[in-house]
């Protein structure tokens, strides 16, 4: 139980162009979904915590117009990477919080290994 | 102001042997900490966690000690295998209280390899 996907697993775009990841929750509901970027060697940055039906909260330091989540059920969120540049170049990893539980518990997806040219 | 401090970065380890990788916490509104094992590519899975009212726990070879008054909590692997070659996360949340919402504080990880 209490598995998360995510798609693509991977993937190349062009700089300038957007992007949307989608991490969905299998087997249980989740209020509430974290988004994470992972860069090599490094620990993992959380961007932004994503609960249904309202506006993401962001980390000092993301920029909401450029890493747009949306959480419109609860078992999926998408984060969407707008006008990518190589910087922006990373593995993006979401988690999900079971529902209905006062657990601090999250599981984690696959992740997504975005490369921007 | 990193608030979950882990050492060592790195660590090499006998098959066999005690694998032992230690964090530090500043915020003591912490009350959950989990452990994560991430292999190369692959996103971060819960391995083992404990909260305050304990200070130990134990689940298969994988243990967590945890100390309150030092703010210190620990990972132990027993009889390390090179199947647990992997990078290992502490993790520190304070649940919901506050507004938290349940984030997670990382450390910043042990690339633990274990020698056949």
């Amino acid at each position: 139980g209490a598995v998360v996907s995510q798609h693509p697993s991977w993937v190349i775009c062009k700089s300038g162009t957007s992007v949307k990841i989608e991490c969905r929750s299998l087997d249980f509901q989740a209020t509430t979904m974290f988004w994470y970027r992972q860069f090599p060697k490094q620990s993992l940055m959380l961007m932004a915590t994503s609960n249904e039906g309202s506006k993401a909260t962001y980390e000092q330091g993301v920029e909401k117009d450029k890493f747009l989540i949306n959480h419109a059920s609860l078992t999926l969120s998408t984060l969407t990477v707008t006008s990518a540049h190589p910087e922006d170049s990373s593995f993006y990893i979401c988690s999900a919080r079971v529902s209905g539980r006062s657990t601090d518990t999250q599981y984690f997806g696959p992740g997504t290994r975005l490369t921007v040219l | 102001q990193q608030q979950v401090k882990q050492s060592p970065q790195s660590l090499i380890v006998q098959k066999g042997g005690i694998s032992i990788i230690n964090c530090a916490y500043e915020n003591t509104a912490f009350d959950y900490f989990p452990w994560y094992q991430q292999f190369p590519g692959k996103g971060p899975a819960l391995l083992i966690a404990i909260r305050p009212d304990v200070s130990e726990k134990k689940e298969g070879r994988f243990t967590i000690s945890f100390n309150k008054s030092a703010k210190q909590f620990s990972l132990h692997i027993m009889d390390s295998q090179p199947g647990d070659s992997a990078t290992y996360f502490c993790a520190a949340s304070m649940g919901g209280s506050g507004g938290s919402n349940y984030k997670l504080t990382f450390g910043k990880g042990t690339l633990l390899t274990v020698n056949p």
